[in-house]
């Protein structure tokens, strides 16, 4: 079984809608990060998570929050989604330096 | 701020071909990660890189630092199609080590191999 978990891992949504895209792992990590990915601007954090009462902005977090809900448990949610949030995004768990990602959720918001 | 330059941004190579990927940093480097990504996939973690002058393969990836810790270098000797993808680089922003494991990354480098 995969350590790090995206569901679901593709999503069309309209304009307006509120979405929620989740984050599991087994890794036992406790820190957690969400990422967006779009083509030419490569991945900007939108969130991070050292442990669950201790959650942070990352560098594009508007229009976005997050829920820890434990440790091994870290929710992106687009409140009113809107076409330029469309992206692939990424989750990640670290326990010191190195990232361990996700596959990816694929969100299309028309 | 600190930023990551890739180059190339895109390549293509004859199967076998060896190449080689460069990530160049505005400031010094305390921590570099080198991702592959397969098209739409998810980041698989290939190695980092710490101290100056440091080198580590795996499989027919070698990757360097170099000694002021500013550049690394991606070296891919006889590719295959199993190397295609987009490698990034990533690095721990200096104000922020041992603190919160923020990582920046480059915008990636498109490879294709052609059979």
């Amino acid at each position: 079984d995969a350590d790090v978990t995206q569901t679901p891992r593709n999503r069309i949504t309209k304009t307006g809608k509120r979405i929620m895209l989740e984050c599991s792992q087994t890794k036992g990590h406790d820190r957690m990060y969400w990422y967006r990915q779009d083509p030419g601007l490569g991945l900007r954090l939108i969130y991070y998570s050292f442990d669950v009462k201790d959650i942070n902005k990352g560098e594009i977090s508007d229009g976005y929050s997050v829920s820890r809900q434990a440790q091994a448990k870290f929710s992106l949610s687009l409140e009113s989604a809107i076409p330029n949030q469309t992206a692939l995004y990424f989750c990640a768990t670290s326990r010191g330096g190195t990232q361990y990602f996700g596959p990816g959720t694929r969100l299309l918001v028309l | 701020s600190q930023e990551l330059e890739q180059s190339p941004q895109s390549l293509i190579v004859q199967e076998g071909k060896n190449l080689t990927i460069n990530c160049t940093s505005s400031k010094t480097l305390y921590g570099l990660y080198w991702y592959k990504q397969k098209y739409g996939e998810g980041l698989i973690f290939l190695m980092m890189l710490q101290k100056g002058g440091e080198e580590k393969s795996h499989e027919k990836i070698t990757a360097k630092l170099d000694e002021k810790k500013q550049q690394s270098s991606l070296h891919i000797t006889a590719s295959q199609p199993s190397h295609a993808g987009i490698y990034l680089c990533g690095a721990d922003i200096p104000e922020q080590v041992n603190r919160d494991d923020k990582i920046i990354f480059g915008k990636g480098t498109r490879l294709h191999i052609l059979p």
